[in-house]
């Protein structure tokens, strides 16, 4: 089973370039979430959602768009890349929508902006 | 806004020793209360959980202890293994919003052999 894989592993850009980070789970997954992790952070909720067509805003949604027109994919878009956006990003999914159930995360995008 | 505090940032422990990380929360809606394990280069995943309807739960090595007067939990490790260095992260759930953990700052794990 593949669970949760993101792509790319690891990604340099230019100030103000754009991107999209895939994430994809082939659970049958309804909730999925975007993480990213800073040194001394932990973990901050960028956006999450619970099922096709519903998306909702986390702790740290400024500068990042997300779209889930299936229940397998929820990619991050970012629309102008800042050296701020530099980071580890970590895609979630978990069966259900409470907060009881496991999250499984991908192995996470590398990301640094210059 | 649910705040969770990690303490402490590192740990380095030696071989057949406890390790211990503990968490304070502020408020929840649902009483449940994850631990999560990194290792380097890897996505976290899911150590063990507690709702605090009891106030131990127990996992081999891996213990939590719950204090709900307190808003605190904590994670024990007993005779830690070089195998146990990693990362760990707790969280509780948001007071609204659907399966909305907030996490701790992480604590990085240093078992020295």
């Amino acid at each position: 089973n593949a669970g949760v894989t993101q792509t790319p592993k690891f990604q340099v850009l230019k100030t103000g370039q754009s991107m999209t980070l895939q994430c994809a789970q082939d659970m049958n997954h309804e909730y999925m979430s975007w993480y990213r992790q800073d040194p001394g952070m932990g973990l901050r909720l960028i956006h999450y959602s619970v099922g096709a067509g519903i998306t909702d805003q986390g702790e740290v949604p400024n500068g990042y768009n997300v779209s889930r027109s299936t229940t397998e994919d929820f990619p991050l878009r970012l629309l102008s890349a800042a050296p701020s956006q530099t980071s580890v990003y970590f895609c979630a999914s978990s069966y259900t929508g409470t907060p009881r159930t496991e999250a499984f995360f991908g192995q996470g995008t590398r990301l640094t902006v210059v | 806004q649910q705040q969770v505090k990690q303490s402490p940032q590192s740990l380095i422990v030696q071989k057949g020793g406890i390790s211990i990380i503990n968490c304070a929360y502020e408020n929840t809606a649902f009483d449940y209360f994850p631990w999560y394990q990194q290792f380097p280069g890897k996505g976290p995943a899911l150590l063990i959980a507690i709702r605090p309807d009891v106030s131990e739960k127990k996992e081999g090595r891996f213990t939590i202890s719950f204090n709900k007067s307190a808003k605190q939990f904590s994670l024990h490790i007993m005779d830690s293994q070089p195998g146990d260095s990693a990362t760990y992260f707790c969280a509780a759930p948001t007071f609204q919003g659907a399966q909305k953990l907030v996490f701790g700052q992480g604590t990085r794990l240093t078992i020295n052999p």
